[in-house]
């Protein structure tokens, strides 16, 4: 079975504090992967895609390790507002779905 | 751009009743997708469309969920009858399947069903 693996946390992280989180993955042959957060009682909102080996979007890093299966998403400076929870996403190349992670919950503290 | 819509927000049944959620997809989606989520648990995926047709619907529990997509842009979802174990909300997603964004899933506000 296809799967897509995440640490729940919580991690508690003081505000302005770098953190790093997994999302492992079992497919080799999976060429998308997405970060997605979540906030409480919300729905899933994109937060970044990878297409090769990495991205970056201000104080979010996501980067693809092919060779251990996982990606990971590096948040730097942390605020208050970046408290939710992450979802990790793999495509599914051959009928367009995505495999879902469970979330992992952040929570940063001031 | 509209973003994905979805009718209603919450919803309130007893089991054994039936219920109805509706999705609007943003505009030009081809794949529309309806999905399940339980607290603390990603989005299970229960089916999934392209235009009017059916991709997958290995997870639609059959035998009491049904989804149509008639004219190939809105859709809606089914429970009859419901259990106490549908309580969950009900993501309703879409994707453009063209262009370098062509996997990027886009969510509605989703429904949030409590069956009592």
């Amino acid at each position: 079975r296809k799967e897509v693996e995440q640490d729940p946390g919580p991690f508690n992280v003081p505000e302005g504090a770098t953190v790093a989180f997994n999302c492992t993955y079992s497919n080799s042959a999976s060429q998308s992967f997405f970060w997605y957060r979540q906030d409480c009682r919300k729905e899933p909102k994109l937060l970044m895609s990878v297409y090769s080996s990495g991205n970056e979007d201000g104080r979010f890093t996501a980067q693809l390790n092919r060779a251990s299966q996982y990606i990971s998403l590096l948040i730097r400076d942390s605020k208050l507002s970046d408290s939710a929870t992450y979802l990790c996403a793999v495509n599914e190349e051959s009928n367009y779905q995505l495999i879902w992670g469970a979330g992992t919950k952040l929570i940063i503290k001031p | 751009e509209a973003g994905v819509a979805q009718s209603p927000r919450y919803k309130i049944i007893e089991k054994r009743q039936s219920v109805a959620f509706w999705c609007n997809p943003i505009s030009g989606h081809a794949t529309l997708y309806w999905y399940q989520q339980i607290l603390g648990q990603g989005p299970k995926l229960l089916i999934q469309f392209q235009n009017n047709g059916v991709v997958d619907d290995s997870q639609l529990p059959k035998d009491r969920f049904s989804a149509e997509r008639l004219k190939g842009v809105d859709s809606t979802l089914k429970i009859q009858p419901a259990k106490l174990e549908d309580s969950a909300v009900y993501l309703c997603a879409s994707s453009s399947r063209t262009g370098p964004s062509y996997n990027e899933q886009f969510f509605g506000p989703g429904t949030r069903l409590t069956v009592l």
